[in-house]
C-alpha cells in the first residue's frame, strides 16, 4: 500500500536560519508531488507541484524553493526563513493525473 | 490563487441535523474533491465527483455539482460529533495541480 512520510511534525526557527522539510513517497512510481501551507483557520495555499524529477512548478512567488531530485521526493527549503513564513505545511501526492490526493501529517513551522 | 470558496466559512448545528456546505469555483474544471480536516492534521479525501455528473452519494455524504453555475454542496446527513471538522473543496483543471478553497468549520454540537 502507498504510504507518505513528512517530518518533522514540528519545528521551531529562528529568523535567517534555513529551512528543509522533506517528503517521501512509498509504494507507487512516478506521482504527482504538491507543497502546500496553511495559515491558522485558513485554507490551503499551494506553493509548488511536480510531474516528475526535476520538475518543478511554482505557485507564488516567495522566500521558497522546492527540489525534487527522486522520484518519490520531495524536497521544500528557504536559505533564509521569514516570520512570515511560519504556517503549517503539508505535502500531498496523486497518482498522476486527476484523482483523489493523500496528503501527509503536516509540518508545524514556528519561526522566532 | 484560490479557485474554490466555501460558504459558510463557519457552520454550528446540533448532532442529528444535516449540514450543507457550498463551494464555488472560477474556471471550467475536470472535476470537484472534498476534503476533511481534523485540527492540526492532514487532510483526508472524503468524495470526487466528475464535471459530467450531476449527483454522487457516500454513506452519509452526498455531493451535488452544478457546472453552468460553477458550484458544489457538500451534505452531511444525520451528523454527529465526531463530524466536526474542517471541510474543503478542491477543484483540478487542465494543469495536473490541485487547487483549494478556503473551507467551512463544522461544528457539530452534542
Amino acid at each position: 500500500s502507498q504510504t507518505i512520510h513528512q517530518w518533522p511534525a514540528t519545528l521551531v526557527q529562528p529568523v535567517g536560519s534555513p529551512l528543509s522539510l522533506e517528503c517521501t513517497v512509498e509504494g507507487t512510481s512516478n506521482p504527482n508531488l504538491y507543497w502546500y501551507r496553511q495559515a491558522a483557520g485558513r485554507g490551503l495555499q499551494l506553493l509548488f507541484y511536480s510531474v516528475g524529477i526535476g520538475q518543478i512548478s511554482s505557485e507564488v512567488p516567495q522566500n521558497l524553493s522546492a527540489s525534487r531530485p527522486q522520484d518519490r521526493q520531495f524536497i521544500l527549503s528557504s536559505k533564509k526563513l521569514l516570520l512570515s513564513d511560519s504556517g503549517f505545511y503539508l505535502c500531498a501526492w496523486t497518482p498522476g493525473g486527476l484523482t483523489e490526493a493523500f496528503f501527509g501529517q503536516g509540518t508545524r513551522l514556528t519561526v522566532v | 490563487s484560490q479557485q474554490g470558496e466555501e460558504d459558510p466559512q463557519a457552520l454550528s448545528i446540533q448532532e442529528g441535523e444535516n449540514a450543507t456546505m457550498n463551494c464555488s469555483y472560477k474556471t471550467s474544471i475536470n472535476n470537484l474533491q472534498w476534503y476533511r480536516q481534523n485540527s492540526g492534521r492532514g487532510l483526508v479525501h472524503l468524495i470526487l465527483i466528475r464535471s459530467n455528473e450531476r449527483e454522487k452519494h457516500s454513506g452519509r455524504l452526498r455531493v451535488t455539482l452544478d457546472t453552468s453555475k460553477k458550484s458544489s454542496s457538500l451534505l452531511i446527513t444525520a451528523s454527529r460529533a465526531a463530524d466536526t471538522a474542517s471541510y474543503f473543496c478542491a477543484t483540478t483543471a487542465g494543469a495536473q495541480k490541485l487547487v483549494f478553497g478556503q473551507g467551512t468549520r463544522l461544528t457539530i454540537n452534542p
